[in-house]
């Protein structure tokens, strides 16, 4: 079966401007999440959606935000950029909202900000 | 509040040596753990899971971990290590109760291979 796919790979960025993360989950899943992996703040969790529904958010600010589609695939809006939001952002998926349901990773875009 | 501590940033194996990367959680009901390995410029792949079944689980590269209650351990063990197991491994644990969809990452150790 496929795995998460996440596009774009790479995305340049300046500061003020928005960026737009896209992923497609595994076939069969129905919850997403989003992760920032930023130089030195390890792995942070982002975002939950499951069944089109936000159903957590991380500790960040309100210009972090996404949907889900009725597909199931996601998108990341990030506004007002940042020099700080220059990180690996991971998309996952899993089958359901069980905890014991491993979440299944993309190979992340890679946003950098100028 | 769960917590996942990894200790050692850095491990450094010879090539057909024993692996071990340690990782110990915090948290007042004994949590599912994970323990992912991510590739330079990849994401996360997950090596293998604990979910209250057997404590001694099998994953994928002949890697494997045992959970061990009374040590709050979830350490992850490789018995020949192989060039090709250079990489970040991260220990990661989800919440059995109250559902927040988030996973909590170790900092994450980096294993060495020398030849």
């Amino acid at each position: 079966e496929a795995g998460v796919t996440q596009s774009p790979t790479h995305l340049i960025k300046t500061r003020g401007q928005q960026a737009t993360l896209r992923c497609s989950p595994i076939s069969g899943h129905t919850s997403v999440y989003w992760y920032q992996q930023a130089l030195g703040l390890g792995l942070q969790f982002l975002l939950w959606y499951d069944e089109g529904e936000e159903r957590n958010r991380g500790n960040f600010p309100p210009r972090f935000s996404g949907r889900q589609f009725p597909n199931y695939s996601s998108e990341l809006n990030v506004n007002a950029l940042e020099l700080e939001d220059s990180a690996l952002y991971l998309c996952a998926s899993s089958r359901g909202q069980q905890t014991n349901q491993p979440q299944h990773f993309g190979d992340g875009t890679r946003l950098s900000i100028l | 509040a769960q917590s996942v501590t990894q200790l050692g940033s850095h491990v450094s194996v010879s090539e057909g040596a024993l692996v071990l990367l340690r990782c110990n959680y915090s948290s007042s009901v004994p949590p599912y753990l994970f323990w992912y390995v991510q590739y330079p410029n990849q994401g996360l792949q997950l090596l293998l899971k604990y979910t209250s079944a057997a404590t001694l689980v099998k994953g994928i590269n002949g890697f494997e971990a045992e959970f061990k209650k009374s040590e709050t351990s979830f350490h992850l063990t490789k018995p020949s290590a192989h060039m090709s197991d250079a990489a970040e491994y991260f220990c990661a644990v989800s919440t059995i109760v109250s559902n927040t969809g988030k996973l909590i990452f170790g900092q994450g150790t980096t294993l060495q291979v020398k030849p």
